[in-house]
């Protein structure tokens, strides 16, 4: 069974194409996560969300954007793609509540923007 | 702001050499610490972690130790295996619970 699921596995696109990645958890947790990997496998959170609500955001661009139906799922929504947004994309979940609590990972999304 | 400084690599080691990959965090309050390893083509498992000072994190093999006077929590593995060739993360969460935020990361090749 896996905990955290992602797809499509790879995504290859073109430049100002609209897209999508879709993330699931069947852990039950309450927070979930959107990371971006870049080429020299640099790590950074994008969103997070808990209880369908978006907690942080750094400093992403708009022509990104969360969508949460549900607890269970946090889909990235991306608009206009351009060539600097080719990365792996991870998602991840966790336990909302005090530091401490693991995330846990989803197998990854690699985006390449032809 | 909160940061975590990893060693730089890669770590190229033969099979049952000692394995040490220094990271230093830089924290307000009292962070949780954490290990991730990263397999090629995969995503990222957690290895180990730990919630306050002086707790030791251990699994398969690997231990790393939080500790609050050198803000370190460096991962030590005593007989490195050609299947650990990966590469690792070292990680903290603030007290708040939200991002994980995350070292470079060091790439570990063990060699047989």
């Amino acid at each position: 069974d896996t905990a955290v699921s992602q797809t499509p596995k790879y995504l290859v696109t073109q430049m100002g194409n609209d897209k999508s990645i879709k993330c699931e958890q069947n852990l039950g947790h309450d927070t979930m996560y959107w990371y971006k990997q870049d080429s020299k496998k640099f790590l950074k959170i994008m969103f997070s969300y808990n209880n369908k609500e978006l907690i942080i955001n750094e400093t992403v661009p708009n022509r990104f954007s969360p969508k949460s139906p549900d607890k269970a799922h946090l889909n990235l929504h991306i608009n206009s793609l351009e060539l600097g947004d080719s990365a792996v994309y991870f998602c991840a979940s966790s336990q909302e509540g005090a530091g401490g609590r693991s995330q846990y990972f989803g197998p990854g999304t690699r985006l390449t923007v032809l | 702001g909160n940061s975590v400084t990893q060693m730089e690599g890669p770590v190229t080691l033969s099979e049952e050499a000692f394995l040490t990959i220094n990271c230093t965090y830089t924290a307000t309050g009292y962070p949780s610490l954490f290990w991730y390893v990263q397999y090629p083509g995969e995503g990222l498992q957690l290895l180990l972690k730990a919630t306050k000072a002086d707790d030791k994190g251990s699994n398969k093999g690997f231990e790393a130790t939080y500790r609050k006077e050198t803000t370190s929590f460096h991962l030590e593995k005593g007989s490195v295996q050609v299947s650990d060739s990966a590469v690792y993360f070292c990680a903290l969460s603030d007290q708040a619970g939200t991002a994980l935020i995350f070292g470079k990361g060091t790439t570990l090749s063990v060699s047989s």
